[in-house]
């Protein structure tokens, strides 16, 4: 199975900050992969999917970029409904794997 | 508008058996997987498997393998996840999605099933 891996698992950041999360992939999956947002109590979101495409109806604020093993994911600019915990999820022909996920809190 | 509406929420004990539901409408029940993904209290996302209602292709993570049935009503465009004995561990929220064939992610996903196991 492919495994993921989140840094950081948590992050503290401001409102108007640019943060960065990353996922790396245990073997190479090309652009095969997506993010998603959770918010408390809520079902996931797509926010990106195919490592790079905003999904559509979803603020430009988010961005994410990679290939291969190695990806991230940025926000801009945080705004008040961004604090969330965020996930990548890979398909490799239907062995499907989350990463743990990034908690992003308020500072 | 594409919705995928879970059943509610359910209270059962150990060994007891339970089938919970994704009923979807706004599109073609029989064009998109449906998969399912587990959270536990207070935990991240578990892939558990996914079904193409067309033809009930069906693949389970290897986790989940015998765990758990998934499977549709193409009828009443209906999936759903079924066990045959509930253990204390199975205790989590539950979540249904679509993911569009030929396509690699989840882009709707029913408002969840908190399944809470109890003696």
């Amino acid at each position: 199975d492919i495994q993921m891996t989140q840094s950081p698992s948590s992050l503290s950041a401001s409102v108007g900050d640019r943060v960065t999360i990353t996922c790396q992939a245990s073997q190479d999956i090309r652009k095969s992969l997506n993010w998603y947002q959770q918010k408390p109590g809520k079902a996931p979101k797509l926010l990106i999917y195919a490592a790079s495409n905003l999904e559509t109806g979803v603020s430009s604020r988010f961005s994410g970029s990679g290939s291969g093993t190695d990806f991230s994911f940025t926000i801009s600019s945080l705004q008040p409904e961004d604090f969330a915990t965020y996930y990548c999820q890979q398909d490799d022909n239907f062995l499907i794997t989350f990463g743990p996920g990034t908690r992003l809190e308020i500072k | 508008e594409v919705q995928l509406v879970q059943s509610e929420a359910e209270v059962k004990k150990p060994e007891e058996s339970l089938k919970i539901s994704c009923e979807v409408s706004g599109y073609i029940f029989t064009a998109f997987w449906i998969g399912w993904v587990r959270q536990m209290p207070g935990k991240g996302l578990e892939w558990m498997g996914i079904v193409y209602p067309g033809d009930s292709d069906t693949r389970y993570s290897p986790s989940f393998q015998g765990q758990v049935t998934i499977s549709v009503d193409k009828s009443i465009s209906t999936a759903y996840l079924q066990w045959n004995s509930l253990k204390a561990s199975d205790t989590a929220m539950y979540y249904c999605a679509r993911r569009p064939e030929g396509l690699n992610y989840f882009d709707y996903w029913g408002q969840g099933t908190l399944v809470t196991v109890s003696s």
